[in-house]
């Protein structure tokens, strides 16, 4: 079955700690994102690539970094430089150039920072 | 005014009942909507793109105004499984290019027996 896959569903980690979040994808898109949301709150955008090997930052990417090595894969590390690490993270890809345009999540990690 | 604003809500309904949440959005330049739906806890899943001729999809209906800037989510004969929030998303359109994809904060609905 074609889908996104994120790991873990939950982390607990340390505060000062860096930590990474795995997302797989085999939809064969080309974009893959990372949005972050807090209770009561819309998706917000940390980083998107719309390319192997290219990334940009979204709205909140301080104290976020990723890479894009390969097209199925893109990591998330958040960094002990990130003021409020605790949320729930969640990873979509979708294909640029399709009419619709419409991005697919995975089922997301959430994320305990004490 | 916010990019995408939806009323929180919640909307509790009965069962039967029929619904419709509205959604505003400030770019009036965006090109593409859509309503997600997302269950607690879990992450958002595409419920309908928006259609500027209105789109239906068994119960769902969506609207498209793009005079007033808004879309519409209409749900007839509510089920107990449509309880759940729904999130209304905009592509915007900036100096000639698409822009990444702006989520509302959602409008809970809860359905009751």
């Amino acid at each position: 079955d074609g889908g996104i896959t994120q790991s873990p569903k939950y982390l607990f980690r340390k505060e000062g700690q860096n930590v990474t979040l795995s997302c797989e994808q085999n939809l064969n898109h080309d974009a893959m994102y990372w949005y972050r949301q807090d209770p009561g709150q819309g998706l917000r955008l940390i980083y998107y690539s719309q390319i192997v090997n290219d990334f940009q930052k979204g709205d909140i990417a301080e104290g976020y970094s990723v890479s894009r090595e390969k097209k199925e894969s893109f990591p998330l590390t958040v960094t002990s430089a990130q003021k409020n690490p605790t949320a729930f993270y969640l990873c979509a890809s979708s294909t640029p150039g399709q009419a619709s345009y419409e991005q697919y999540f995975g089922p997301g990690t959430r994320l305990t920072v004490t | 005014r916010k990019e995408v604003e939806q009323d929180p809500g919640p909307f509790n309904v009965p069962e039967g009942a029929t619904v419709a949440f509205n959604c505003t959005y400030s770019n009036s330049a965006s090109q593409s909507f859509f309503w997600y739906r997302q269950d607690c806890r879990k992450e958002p899943k595409l419920l309908m793109s928006v259609y500027s001729s209105g789109n239906e999809d068994g119960r769902f209906t969506a609207q498209l105004n793009r005079a007033s800037q808004y879309i519409s989510l209409l749900i007839r004969d509510s089920k107990l499984s449509d309880s759940a929030t729904y999130l209304c998303v905009v592509r915007p359109y900036y100096g000639g290019s698409q822009g990444n994809l702006i989520f509302g904060k959602g409008t809970k609905l809860s359905v009751k027996p």
